[in-house]
C-alpha cells in the first residue's frame, strides 16, 4: 500500500479563507502531483514537481499555489477561497524510473466544499 | 488539444456478465496506463503497456494496446461486485514522460 497522506480529508469553509491542503509521502519519491477531480469525472493535473525547489504548473489552469521545500512535502494553497474550488484534490508521488512514464501512487484526496 | 475519451461513461451489468471499456486518444502515446478508483476512493494503478499490439492479463482482467498505440481496451470476464467503481486510462502528455493525462473514465456498476 502507498504511503501518501493527505489532510484534511474533509474540508468546509467559507468564501475568501485562505486554505493549505496537506501532502506528505514517506516513500522518498522524487516527482510529486497535485490532480483536481470533480464528481464523475475525470482528473486534472494543476500542479507537479519533480524535485525540491521545482514547481510547475499543470494543463488546468487553477488558483491554487504549490511549494516543494522538502522532497516528502507538496502542500498547496488557495489565498482565497471561492466556490468555484469546490471539488476533490488529489495528491500523487512517483518514483524516476529512467524514461519510461512512472506510475503513480495517490493519496486519498481532499473534499473541498467552500460555502 | 490532446484528449482521451473512453466508451461507455458507464456500465451496468449483472454479476457474471462480461464488461469492456474502450480508450480512445487524440495523439500515439508511448505507453497507457490503467487505474481503478472505486467510489469515494483514490485512483490505484493497474497495468501499463508499451508494446503495440500488447495484451496482458491479470486474473479477469485483459488489457490490450493498440496496434497504432493511440486505443486500448480493459475486458473483465466474470464481472464481481469487487470489480465496481470507475476504470480510467491514462497517457503522457505530449513528448513529456511524467505528467499524464486521464481518460474521461467509464464506471462499472454491478448488480449481484
Amino acid at each position: 500500500e502507498a504511503d501518501i497522506y493527505q489532510t484534511p480529508r474533509y474540508l468546509v469553509i467559507g468564501t475568501g479563507k485562505k486554505i493549505t491542503l496537506e501532502c506528505s509521502q514517506t516513500m522518498g519519491h522524487d516527482k510529486m502531483y497535485w490532480y483536481q477531480q470533480d464528481p464523475g469525472m475525470e482528473l486534472h493535473l494543476i500542479h507537479y514537481s519533480y524535485g525540491v525547489n521545482s514547481t510547475e504548473k499543470g494543463d488546468l489552469s487553477s488558483e491554487s499555489t504549490v511549494s516543494r521545500i522538502r522532497t516528502e512535502h507538496f502542500p498547496l494553497t488557495l489565498e482565497s477561497a471561492r466556490p468555484s474550488h469546490t471539488s476533490q484534490y488529489l495528491c500523487a508521488s512517483s518514483k524516476s524510473s529512467g524514461g519510461l512514464t512512472e506510475k503513480l501512487f495517490f493519496g486519498s484526496g481532499t473534499q473541498l466544499s467552500v460555502l | 488539444g490532446q484528449q482521451v475519451m473512453q466508451i461507455p461513461q458507464y456500465q451496468h451489468v449483472q454479476e457474471g456478465e462480461d464488461f469492456t471499456t474502450y480508450c480512445n486518444s487524440s495523439t500515439t502515446l508511448s505507453n497507457i496506463q490503467w487505474y481503478k478508483q472505486r467510489p469515494g476512493g483514490h485512483p490505484v494503478f493497474l497495468i501499463q503497456l508499451v508494446k503495440s499490439g500488447e495484451v496482458k492479463k491479470q486474473k479477469r482482467l485483459t488489457f490490450q494496446f493498440g496496434e497504432a498505440k493511440k486505443n486500448s481496451s480493459l475486458h473483465i470476464t466474470a464481472t464481481q461486485t469487487t470489480d465496481v467503481g470507475t476504470y480510467f486510462c491514462a497517457g503522457p502528455y505530449g513528448g513529456a514522460t511524467n505528467k499524464l493525462i486521464f481518460g474521461t473514465g467509464t464506471l462499472l456498476a454491478v448488480q449481484p
